[in-house]
């Protein structure tokens, strides 16, 4: 069944602390992305991955970090320096790092920092 | 700023009726894709537009471009209550920096009564 993962669902967090966000795809992707999504907002780029151990920072990439170490794999870190975590987090892959591809979306993470 | 507009922010209608969204945007693009969001869930790709292209169609979908408007638009005729969801356009346009990003837009709520 390929497709892309996001773990967990919901997390919750204490202000202070670091959270890593899990993003898998077994679509033999070479790009993945990172965005944010605001309520009634569109969605801003964090980081991005043209291919394995390379990515770039997005529009808003203060107060995150991210590592490609495996194809498939694409976490994302929200540290303590990011001021205002709190926000619905989607991962998304595509073939190759063209705009012409469609990108594959998995089902976010609902950070809450209490 | 590339980010592409929708307008209206939100859309209510009866089912069977036509839905139209628009999109507006600023810079130079080479594709525009339309995606769906259903309430809390990752984005699905609806269809993809080449900056040579007027009209495309898929199934109930129709996208129009016209580049030098900057604008497009998405007309989903005969509305069902399952079309209810948020709508963005994304822009692209593989510039230099800009290789592989899309930029999304706000988005537009569409909500179908039966």
């Amino acid at each position: 069944d390929g497709g892309i993962t996001q773990s967990p669902k919901y997390l919750f967090r204490k202000e202070g602390q670091n959270v890593t966000l899990s993003c898998e795809q077994n679509l033999n992707h070479d790009a993945m992305y990172w965005y944010r999504q605001d309520p009634g907002q569109g969605l801003r780029l964090i980081y991005y991955s043209q291919i394995v151990n390379d990515f770039q920072k997005g529009d808003i990439a203060e107060g995150y970090s991210v590592s490609r170490e495996k194809k498939e794999s694409f976490p994302l870190t929200v540290t303590s320096a990011q001021k205002n975590p709190t926000a619905f987090y989607l991962c998304a892959s595509s073939p190759s790092p063209i705009s012409y591809n469609e990108q594959f979306f998995g089902p976010g993470t609902r950070l809450t920092v209490l | 700023s590339q980010q592409g507009e929708e307008d209206p922010q939100a859309l209510s209608i009866q089912e069977g009726e036509n839905a139209t969204m628009n999109c507006s945007y600023k810079t130079s693009i080479n594709n525009l894709q339309w995606y769906r969001q259903n309430s809390g869930r990752g984005l699905v790709h609806l269809i993809l537009i080449r900056s040579n292209e007027r009209e495309k169609h898929s199934g109930r979908l129709r996208v129009t471009l016209d580049t030098s408007k900057k604008s497009s638009s998405l007309l989903i005729t005969a509305s069902r209550a399952a079309d209810t969801a948020s709508y963005f356009c994304a822009t692209g346009s593989d510039r230099g920096s800009t290789l592989g990003r899309l930029y999304f837009g706000r988005g537009t709520q569409l909500t179908v009564w039966p």
